[in-house]
């Protein structure tokens, strides 16, 4: 079974640009996430899809970050503009049943210059 | 805000040796996981639990959950090289907010 797919797994932009990040789940699994890891610290959810409806995007910094699930599949993620601060890995996640956990994809790590 | 507090932050043992990882929170949650993160990588899932006083075992470890359903323990046992990386909780709330706890970075030196 083909694990979660994202893309690219290195980006490196100047601050004020743009940025886009995509996300291919486990195929079958409705729910969808976006994850923000700062090194050693635990994710933080920034949306989190269920087929493509918008569950929950509380902690989504929604001035500059943007994500959409068109088809109730694949996801993008989308930085504009980009600050210092946004420079961190960015997971996605998905799950079948939604109390059972999630698998992640490898992320895709974003430094901001 | 953090709502799953992790301890300790960052652990550094020998091999051979025992060791517990614990989750706390003031909130209940409907089910709580673990989670092993190595460098580069994104977070492997361990283990889900969903009832209080629950414990599973997965060869050398060992998960709780607690009676409240508000925190949970990793132990393991005969810690191995292998077993270095991060460690995470996660959990559903009653809410159905999905949140991290803020990591335990073990490091088993041979």
């Amino acid at each position: 079974e083909a694990g979660v797919a994202q893309s690219p797994r290195y980006k490196i932009i100047e601050k004020r640009q743009s940025v886009a990040f995509w996300c291919n789940p486990i195929s079958g699994h409705a729910t969808l996430y976006w994850y923000q890891q700062i090194l050693g610290q635990g994710p933080k959810l920034l949306i989190q899809f269920q087929n493509n409806g918008v569950v929950d995007d509380s902690q989504l910094p929604k001035d500059r970050f943007s994500a959409e699930r068109l088809k109730g599949v694949d996801s993008t993620l989308k930085i504009q503009p980009a600050k210092l601060e946004d420079s961190a890995v960015y997971l996605c996640a998905s799950s079948l049943v939604v109390h059972r956990g999630a698998f992640f994809g490898q992320g895709t790590r974003l430094t901001v210059v | 805000t953090q709502l799953l507090e992790q301890s300790p932050q960052f652990l550094s043992i020998q091999e051979g040796e025992n060791l517990t990882v614990y989750c706390n929170s003031s909130s209940v949650f409907s089910s709580l996981q673990w989670y092993r993160q190595e460098p580069g990588e994104g977070p492997v899932l361990l283990v889900t639990v969903v009832t209080g006083g629950e414990v599973k075992k997965l060869k050398r470890l060992t998960f709780q959950f607690g009676d409240a359903r508000k925190d949970s323990s990793l132990h393991i046992t005969a810690a191995q090289p292998g077993d270095t990386g991060l460690y995470l909780c996660a959990g559903f709330n009653t809410g159905n907010q999905f949140y991290f706890g803020t990591g335990t970075s073990l490091t088993v030196i041979p």
